[in-house]
């Protein structure tokens, strides 16, 4: 089944203390990106990856940081969270673009992170 | 800059009753707008893409359609297990990865 998961799907944490959200797809999708969605902002994009080694930052990438070692793996860290970033985080991949066309992204189904 | 805008926020309809979501865009060169359904809880899932002011398309009660400075999204006689917020999105023309999206239509339907 084509899919894109995320672990853990809840976390507590207390500020400064280092967390990794992980984000796996098993599609061979190249482009691979995390959003945070807060009540009444949307979606917002945090970092992206268009391949393997090859990330950039999106709208909100202050306190995040991501790495991209293999194609369908694509951590999130938070090196020393603070509750601002209190928040459902989203992984998402897709394949690419065809003839021009943006393929369909796929979404996770979210990591709720709170932090005290 | 770009920019996406839906309205209204919420919408309470009951079953049957048809109605129209609105996506408003400001975008540099179109390459894509999206339309996503997300259930609470949940990450969102992709209903449409559209590419060209004039497209149409058709999903169930659903219907997406694109101009050169909106999207409606179109739920004829609606069921209560449409009750979701629907998502609009943007990519532009000159990025090969940013996806801009708006804050949602929470829609409810009473049965």
């Amino acid at each position: 089944e084509a899919q894109v998961t995320q672990n853990p799907r809840y976390l507590i944490t207390v500020t400064g203390k280092k967390l990794t959200v992980t984000c796996s797809q098993n599609m061979n999708h190249e482009y691979m990106s995390w959003y945070r969605q807060d009540p009444g902002l949307g979606l917002r994009q945090i970092y992206y990856s268009m391949n393997v080694e090859v990330t950039d930052k999106g709208d909100v990438p202050e306190g995040y940081k991501v790495s991209r070692k293999e194609k369908r793996n694509f951590p999130l860290i938070l090196e020393s969270p603070s509750p601002n970033q209190t928040s459902l985080y989203f992984c998402a991949s897709r394949a690419g673009t065809s003839g021009g066309n943006t393929d369909t992204q796929y979404f996770g189904p979210g990591t709720r992170l709170t932090v005290l | 800059e770009d920019q996406v805008t839906q309205s209204p926020e919420a919408l309470r309809l009951q079953e049957g009753e048809s109605s129209s979501l609105n996506c408003s865009y400001t975008v540099s060169g179109l390459r894509g707008l999206f339309w996503y359904r997300q259930d609470p809880g949940k990450g969102p899932e992709f209903l449409f893409t559209l590419y060209s002011a004039g497209e149409e398309k058709e999903k169930e009660r659903l219907k997406a359609t694109l101009t050169k400075k909106e999207s409606f999204l179109h739920i004829t006689a609606p069921k209560p297990e449409d009750s979701a917020t629907y998502l609009c999105a943007v990519q532009a023309r000159s990025s090969a990865s940013k996806i801009i999206f708006g804050s949602g239509t929470r829609l409810s339907i009473r049965p």
